[in-house]
């Protein structure tokens, strides 16, 4: 059974930093390229960042570009996303997303990352 | 940015009627290796999004076959052809084309 499991998220102060994780199973994570996308209650979901197979590679949606970091390590078949600098508009419940055949075929459960004073 | 536009954004629909939901690109879709990346997503309150449809028309592993995608180029369209009481929720269209946008969303209630 495939399962990716985030942790990680929590209340944190303008300017402050976090680090999602997100350890999957049930799958050869080697293979695949590794997505965070993040949804606001009552908002559509929004790509934040990819990672290729190897973690040679990385993208990252303009609003995030410069603040996250996203890394994997395949030993430990676990995804993270190091989020510096955040903001109010950073509020979101984060999801790791596998990406195959142009879509998210499997998620996380999400983890809520709520950024206030 | 490719934006996504759906229609309706809500849809009340009685139990065994069809509902169907549309999806616009605001660029084509279809990519440099001749797939095109539409996809349509189902998500209940308080659980992640889950895949019912990809590449425009292909059910996804475990989806019932009451659901069909279509349409090409900028165009799309989810059909549910009779709707169950576990159908309700948002649906998202999703383009993987050139990165990654998702539709505003769309709300099947049941009468």
């Amino acid at each position: 059974e495939v399962q990716l499991v985030e942790s990680g998220g929590g209340l944190v102060q303008p300017g402050g930093s976090l680090r999602l994780s997100c350890v999957v199973s049930g799958f050869t994570f080697t293979t695949y390229w590794m997505h965070w996308v993040r949804q606001v209650p009552g908002e559509g979901p929004v790509w934040v960042s990819r990672i290729n197979t190897d973690g040679s590679s990385t993208s990252y949606a303009e609003s995030v570009k410069g603040r996250f970091t996203v890394s994997r390590d395949n030993a430990k078949n676990t995804l993270y996303l190091q989020m510096n600098s955040l903001r109010a508009e950073d509020t979101a419940v984060y999801y790791c997303a596998r990406i195959n055949l142009g879509t998210y075929d499997y998620w996380g459960q999400g983890s809520l990352v709520t950024v206030s004073s | 940015e490719i934006v996504m536009t759906q229609s309706p954004l809500s849809s009340s629909v009685t139990l065994g009627q069809p509902a169907s939901i549309s999806c616009r690109s605001s660029q084509s879709l279809v990519h440099s290796d001749g797939n095109t990346y539409l996809s349509w997503l189902h998500q209940r309150p308080g659980q992640p999004p889950r895949v019912l449809i990809y590449k425009i028309s292909n059910r996804f592993s475990g989806v019932p076959d009451r659901f069909s995608g279509s349409g090409a180029g900028t165009d799309f369209t989810l059909k549910i052809s009779r709707v169950e009481a576990e159908d309700v929720g948002l649906y998202y269209c999703m383009q993987g084309t050139r990165l990654y946008t998702f539709g505003q969303g769309t709300k099947l209630e049941i009468k």
